[in-house]
């Protein structure tokens, strides 16, 4: 059975880079299939699309977020990470981890990690 | 890329149909077949309900039903029932080789 599990710093200062791991049990994330990638939902509000890679490499970011973004794949440790740099109170968000597939940005998420950004 | 547009709310008695509207453009809803659909409880993982317009994975329930006409996508809850009330949202691939989600609507059982 497929899971996933977000970790990290639930408090980040502003200015500073938010880093988030996502440990993944039941699948490979070396898999051909599937890609790996964040999304998140600031308190009270709807679900942002962060970007998301292929084992191969490839990364596809929210244009919005791309030029603080970067998404990784550590394939010995069967776990993805998310770092977003020059955090504002913006940011401030649960922050999802998910498995997506062809044309689904979520086909499995991750229970979320709440990250408040907050001097 | 901008979110596409959903109704803040939509009610309905137990037992009736409803219908959840999401109006994209040429680039995401009207040019892809990859239109899904999430529901989520308060506190909780939203959780795919439909994908690729009208799929729906292995365990939800057949009430549940998407289509998509031009640039708007739609999902119907036939028989509405008391554990429907969520929140609900429709997403979908762009031309960008990105994903959008839509701003959410709120279902209510009355």
């Amino acid at each position: 059975q497929l899971q996933l599990q977000e970790s990290g710093p639930g408090l980040v200062k502003p200015s500073e880079t938010l880093s988030l791991t996502c440990t993944v049990s039941g699948d490979s994330i070396s898999s051909s299939n599937y890609h790996w990638g964040w999304i998140r939902q600031p308190p009270g509000k709807g679900l942002e699309w962060i970007g998301s890679m292929y084992y191969s490499g490839n990364t596809y970011y929210n244009p919005s977020l791309k030029s603080r973004l970067t998404i990784s794949l550590d394939t010995s440790k069967n776990q993805f990470s998310l770092k977003l740099s020059s955090v504002t109170a913006a940011d401030t968000a649960v922050y999802y981890c998910a498995r997506l597939s062809d044309g689904v940005p979520a086909d499995h998420w991750g229970q979320g990690t709440l990250v408040t950004v907050s001097s | 890329q901008s979110a596409l547009t959903q109704p803040a709310s939509v009610s309905g008695s137990p037992g009736q149909s409803i219908t959840i509207s999401c109006t994209g453009t040429s680039s995401d809803i009207g040019g892809y077949n990859y239109v899904s659909w999430y529901q989520q409880h308060p506190g909780k993982a939203p959780k795919l309900m439909i994908y690729e317009v009208s799929n729906r994975p292995s365990g939800v329930s057949n009430r549940f039903s998407g289509s998509k006409s031009g640039n708007t996508a739609s999902l119907t809850i036939f028989g509405l029932q008391a554990e429907d009330e969520a929140d609900y949202y429709c997403s979908s691939f762009t031309s960008s080789t990105t994903y959008v989600f839509g701003t959410g609507t709120k279902v209510t059982v009355l």
